[in-house]
């Protein structure tokens, strides 16, 4: 079983709509959660991190349910600049395992 | 957020050479930095974690002979990937993370293509 597994879409959403990604992760010792965002041909850039009480930034929220290993992003209202692949990322120690991410399409 | 580049962006090479990639830290010192690889459609996987100042540290299932990593300074680390062959064809990228937390800060990849 992967480390960290994601849905890895790909999700096609209108401009404006709501879209959630979800992803499970199997070290239940994992300490630290974050969203990367990754588009095409380019390294992945930190989108936020993710807390036990769940956090917002703008647009997105993040939330984290450590009793079921489970993490989700939230996208409201989303933007043409959204589409990217959106790796949901977990933190086990001293490396950080990446999931294959999930491909966002905004379309007009 | 703290700066990391990569060089070159992009190589093409022949198999059986050997490429150098330089990872830098430009604005802080990293005194751990991480190489990992690529390949389409996949998650990115950690090839090697290095101190400064000591041996590199190697996943399972990458071979140290083959990915020569030299992390000699607090700024900069270079993988070499010796003898490369088209299956080492793959997108490289390589973070640092510097004392005061544990934020790792990518570079921007080097694309590799070993014809």
């Amino acid at each position: 079983r992967k480390e960290v597994e994601q849905d890895p879409g790909p999700f096609n959403v209108p401009e404006g709509a709501t879209v959630a990604f979800n992803c499970t992760y199997s070290n239940s010792a994992s300490q630290s959660f974050f969203w990367y965002r990754q588009d095409c041909r380019k390294e992945p850039k930190l989108l936020m991190s993710v807390y036990s009480s769940g956090n917002e930034d703008g647009r997105f929220t993040a939330q984290l349910n450590r009793a079921s290993q489970y993490i989700s992003l939230l996208i409201r209202d989303s933007k043409l600049s959204d589409s990217a692949t959106y790796l949901c990322v977990v933190n086990s120690g001293y490396a950080l395992n990446f999931g294959k991410g999930t491909s966002l399409l905004v379309t007009p | 957020g703290a700066v990391v580049s990569q060089h070159p962006s992009r190589v093409i090479c022949k198999s059986g050479t050997s490429v150098k990639i330089e990872c830098r830290s430009l604005d802080f010192q990293a005194t751990t930095m991480f190489w990992y690889r690529q390949f389409p459609k996949q998650s990115l996987m950690l090839m090697a974690t290095s101190n400064e100042g000591s041996k590199a540290t190697y996943e399972q299932g990458v071979e140290k002979d083959k990915f020569l990593i030299n992390h000699a300074s607090l700024t900069l680390s270079t993988l070499t990937v010796t003898s490369a062959h088209p299956e080492d064809s793959s997108f490289y990228i390589c973070s640092a993370s510097g004392q005061t937390n544990n934020e790792q800060f990518f570079g921007p990849g080097t694309r590799l293509t070993v014809l």
